[in-house]
Parts: structure tokens; C-alpha cells; sequence
């Protein structure tokens, strides 16, 4: 069974960039494809992107393309995702998953306020 | 950007009921469609995988149906523990996207 431990909340100021990780557990972060996915206050689920270990890719969803980076930790497990230029409306909650959503992590709250 | 269209937004429900919600693809996504709840203050729970394949621990009253364009996630006997938003989620072609989310409510 695959667990996802994310960090704690972060509190940002507009044009700054956020480092959010995601811990994984009962499996090598290297033999999985992780996701991040993000949930604006009251709204539904937006895909950021992904790293697939089997193909050595990291794909991005256009509109973050440029501003957002999947980069993965081997010899900590740990994978993470680093949000530039930060605006207000990247206030939200952002979440790691595994392939087709079968593992979450516990969600990680990026507030982004001048 | 294959865009995901579920139907309806919002569902009150009385206990028992069954409770259907739709997913529609903008263009054929074969079987590569997943059903999630999520409650509030929780992160997604993944419900039924690839269309209809049931997921260990998941009650048996939860089923999912359908190919190519149109999807649908059924709830046979709705209790209480049930009220929830559901959202689709396409992973067959790159931008992954989610469909809008059905809030199902409890009467």
C-alpha cells in the first residue's frame, strides 16, 4: 500500500515561488508516476502534470507549462513541485497522487496574499 | 484538451434512492475513465477505475458503466455516508483533465 505525506501548509507573497513535497512510503518514489493535482476554495480538480519514471518524462499541463516543475528525490523517496510567479489565484489546495488517483496525499494549502 | 462534461451539478437524494451521475468525453477516451468522492475536508478516494473496475474496499453499491464518450457512476441504495462531490477523471490522453463535480446531498 502506497502512502503520500505532503508538507505543511505555505503562506505567499504574489511573484514568489512555492517547493511543495510529497513523502512516499511502501514503494520507491523512482517506480512510480506522480501526479499533482490542485483544488482552488470551493471549486473542482485542475492536473498540473506528471513524472513518469518509466519513460523518463515529465509532462505539464499547457497552462502551467513554463511556471511549474516535477523534479523527484531517489534517495529520499520523496518527489516535489515547485509553482513560480505565484498569483492570488493559485491559492489552493495541492495534492500528489499516484497513477489514475489510487493513492493521495493529504493535500498541502498554498495561500497566496500580498 | 479532451473536456469532461458530468450531469448534473447538484443531486438531493433521499436515502435508498439509486443515484446516477454522467460523464461525457469531447472525443473517445475508450475505458480510461475513473470515478472519485470526495468529502469535505478530504483528498479524492478513488471509487471505480478504468470505466467499471471495482476497487478493494469500496462498497459493492457503487458501479461504473460505459465506453468511448459517455460514462456513468450508479449508486444503488444512496445512505447517508454518501453525501459527497464525484468527479470524473480521463487519463488517456495529456492534458489529464476532471470532469466539473456532482455534489450529491442527503434529503
Amino acid at each position: 500500500q502506497v502512502e503520500l505525506v505532503q508538507s505543511g501548509a505555505e503562506v505567499k507573497t504574489p511573484g514568489a515561488s512555492v517547493k511543495v513535497s510529497c513523502k512516499v512510503s511502501g514503494h520507491r518514489v523512482t517506480q512510480l508516476a506522480i501526479h499533482w493535482v490542485r483544488q482552488a476554495p470551493g471549486k473542482g480538480l485542475e492536473w498540473l502534470g506528471s513524472f513518469d519514471p518509466e519513460d523518463d518524462e515529465t509532462i505539464y499541463a499547457p497552462r502551467f507549462q513554463g511556471r511549474v516543475t516535477m523534479t523527484e528525490d531517489p534517495s529520499t523517496d520523496t518527489a516535489y513541485m515547485e509553482l513560480s510567479s505565484l498569483r492570488s489565484e493559485d491559492t489552493a489546495l495541492y495534492f500528489c497522487t499516484t497513477e489514475a488517483g489510487h493513492s493521495w496525499g493529504q493535500g498541502t494549502l498554498v495561500t497566496v496574499s500580498s | 484538451e479532451i473536456v469532461l462534461t458530468q450531469s448534473p451539478d447538484f443531486q438531493s437524494v433521499t436515502p435508498k434512492e439509486r443515484v446516477t451521475i454522467t460523464c461525457r468525453a469531447s472525443q473517445s477516451i475508450g475505458s480510461s475513465l475513473h470515478w472519485f468522492q470526495q468529502k469535505p475536508g478530504q483528498s479524492p478516494k478513488l471509487l471505480i477505475t478504468y470505466a467499471s473496475q471495482s476497487i478493494s474496499g469500496v462498497p459493492s453499491r457503487f458501479s461504473g458503466s460505459g465506453s468511448g464518450t459517455d460514462f456513468t457512476l450508479t449508486i444503488n441504495g444512496l445512505e447517508t455516508e454518501d453525501a459527497a462531490a464525484y468527479y470524473c477523471h480521463q487519463t488517456s490522453s495529456s492534458p489529464l483533465t476532471f470532469g466539473g463535480g456532482t455534489k450529491v446531498e442527503i434529503k
